[in-house]
This record gives C-alpha cells, structure tokens and sequence, in this order.
C-alpha cells in the first residue's frame, strides 16, 4: 500500500529565510508525487508535480522539489519565503489509479 | 465563474437532518471527486466519479449519497450523520481520472454536526 509522511505538523520560518518541507513516501514502484497548498479558507491548489525525468521540479510561486529515490523523499523548497506563503502543506504520492496525501504541515511566517 | 465552486460554504445541521452539499465545475473536465478533510488527518477520498459514473466508493457510509447528473455537477446528499462527521469538505475535479491529471479544488464546505 502507498504511503505518504509529513514528519513536521507545523514549522516557523523568518520572512526572507529558506524553507524546506520535508516528505517521506511509500511505494512499490517509481511513484507519481505532487505538492499542493491550500491558504486558509480556499481548497488545494498544485504547486508542483513529478512524474518522470529530471529529478529536480520547478513549480508555482518560486517553489521547487528533488526526488530522491535512495531516500524515499521528495522534500519542497523555497529560497525565500515571503509572507504570503503561510498556508498549509500536502505532500501526496500516487499510483496508477489512486492518490494518497500526507497529512500536512502548516507553515507560519514572522516578520 | 471560473474553477471549482462549493455551496453551501458552511453548514450546521443536528444529527437527524437531511442536507446537501453542492459542487460544480468550469473547467470542462470529465472527473469529479469528493474528499472528507479531518484535523490532523490525510485526506480522505470519499467518491470518485467519471463520465457522470461512480468508478470508487470509498468504503463511505450509507448515511453520505453522492449524485453526479452531468460532468460539471456533484452532489453529496447527508442525512443522520454523527457527531463524527464534522470536517471540511473538499470537492475536486480533473480531465480524467488519471493520477497524472491535475486535480483542481473548491474552497470546501465546513460542515458541523451537532
């Protein structure tokens, strides 16, 4: 069965500061992964996805993630966050047929 | 409008109630889902729906009766829900139901059952 980590609930980032989201997942054969976010009050948006090819995927809003196969990861990075990046984070991995999220990590930005 | 829309955007209803929750899509796409969201939970997939066909059900209970009568339209039906059952509701819909197809969501719908 597929399987998705997100060992962080929640983490506090300085407004400038790079940010790194961790995610660990589960699966059988070389898996579909997608970041989403979801701003409070408003539904999932995709910020990125990896199906196949360069490991390394560029996505919305200056984010971009790095499939690692050896380390079952594919962790999410900013150079600097801007405070309008607070919003929740789902990292989610897929088969065929079926997605499975993570349960998300909140991200709170300070001045 | 554009995108994906939900209404009610939320929702109270006592136990021995009968509502419905609305979604429809803009996007032309053929695929629609219903997702539970919970605190501190995955995501849960509840329905899937494409070409107007159910194609998953998700081990849901009775007590949610989802209807889709065009492409661009979903419903889920709840009557004698439980205390439980208060979450966010997500609605989503895709070109198909492929993993690779980019799912787009509503707002969601936040329901509270007292």
């Amino acid at each position: 069965a597929q399987s998705v980590t997100q060992p962080d609930i929640h983490i506090t980032v300085s407004e400038g500061a790079s940010l790194e989201l961790r995610c660990n997942y589960s699966y059988g054969a070389t898996p579909y992964l997608f970041w989403y976010v979801q701003s409070p009050g408003q539904g999932l948006q995709l910020l990125l996805k990896y199906f196949s090819g360069d490991t390394l995927v560029q996505g919305i809003k200056g984010f971009e993630a790095e499939f690692k196969r050896s380390q079952s990861s594919f962790n999410l990075r900013k150079p600097s966050v801007h405070w309008s990046d607070a919003a929740e984070y789902f990292c989610a991995v897929g088969g065929y047929q079926k997605v499975t999220f993570g349960t998300g990590t909140k991200l709170q930005v300070i001045p | 409008e554009t995108g994906v829309t939900q209404t009610p955007r939320h929702l109270v209803m006592g136990m021995t109630n009968k509502k419905s929750l609305k979604c429809e899509q803009h996007l032309g796409h053929n695929a629609m889902y219903w997702y539970k969201q919970s605190a501190k939970k995955p995501l849960e997939l509840m329905f899937v729906y494409n070409f107007k066909e159910q194609t998953e059900n998700n081990s849901v209970p009775s007590r949610f009766s989802p209807e889709c009568p065009n492409s661009s339209h979903l419903f889920l039906h709840l009557h004698t829900l439980q205390p439980e059952d208060s979450a966010l509701y997500l609605c989503a819909s895709s070109q198909d139901e492929r993993t690779t197809d980019t799912q787009y969501f509503g707002p969601g719908t936040r329901l509270t059952v007292l």
